[in-house]
């Protein structure tokens, strides 16, 4: 069965401060996707990232990166210089095991609450 | 930019009734997914489907049903609510391929008295 772990359940850091997400997961299939989405306080999931289980190419996107590695199944999110409005819940999320269809759901980790003191 | 729309914020249901939640998204998308989330848990896949009264059971499916008459439209039925399924209930919808990222709707939050 796929499982996908997110150890930190919350994380308090002040603003400007750097600080990193972890991620591990499981699974057998050999392609798989991985993505991380934000949560707010408003309560709307919003998409950050997807990475193919091929792609091993870090990724940074202005103050966010994500260093993905296949060799300890690990695909973490760093926010440099953090920001109050980074404060939210951070879910890091894996494709469904391929069953041969179009769709499959995804396996959520039980997220990371990020505090961010002003 | 995709919109997925449900059709409650907040819901408050007693013990026994029949509810529905709606989901519309005006993208086209083939694939509509039902997760709850609950604290401590994440989110847990309900049902999903990828066409047309074509649906799939995820992960914790008991108690629930589906359905998807209309391509943009997915309804998640609680055919007798019970207080463990007081949560918050997140649609989302998915271009037809495992790569495309799901876009989620606001969620609803019910509440079975």
């Amino acid at each position: 069965a796929q499982k996908v772990t997110q150890a930190q359940t919350e994380i308090s850091v002040v603003e400007k401060e750097d600080v990193t997400l972890d991620c591990v997961y499981e699974t057998r299939d050999t392609t798989y996707y991985l993505f991380w989405y934000k949560q707010p306080p408003s309560g709307e999931l919003v998409f950050l990232i997807r990475r193919n289980s091929f792609d091993e190419q870090n990724e940074i996107s202005g103050r966010y990166s994500w260093n993905f590695q296949k060799s300890t199944s690990s695909f973490n999110f760093t926010i440099t210089a953090s920001q109050v409005v980074d404060s939210a819940v951070y879910f890091c999320a894996l494709s469904g095991e391929f069953t041969g269809g179009g769709a499959d759901g995804l396996t959520f980790g039980k997220g990371t609450h990020l505090i961010i003191q002003p | 930019d995709v919109k997925v729309t449900q059709s409650s914020r907040y819901l408050v249901k007693r013990t026994g009734e029949k509810v529905f939640l709606e989901c519309v998204q005006d993208m086209d998308h083939e694939n509509m997914f039902w997760y709850r989330q609950d604290p401590g848990l994440g989110l847990r896949l309900i049902y999903f489907s990828y066409d047309v009264k074509m649906k799939e059971k995820g992960d914790i499916p008991e108690g629930y049903s589906v359905s998807r008459e209309k391509k943009e439209r997915f309804s998640l039925i609680l055919e007798s609510a019970s207080t463990n399924q007081t949560s918050m209930y997140l649609c989302a919808s998915q271009l037809g391929r495992r790569d495309r990222p799901q876009h989620f709707g606001d969620g609803t939050r019910l509440s079975i008295l």
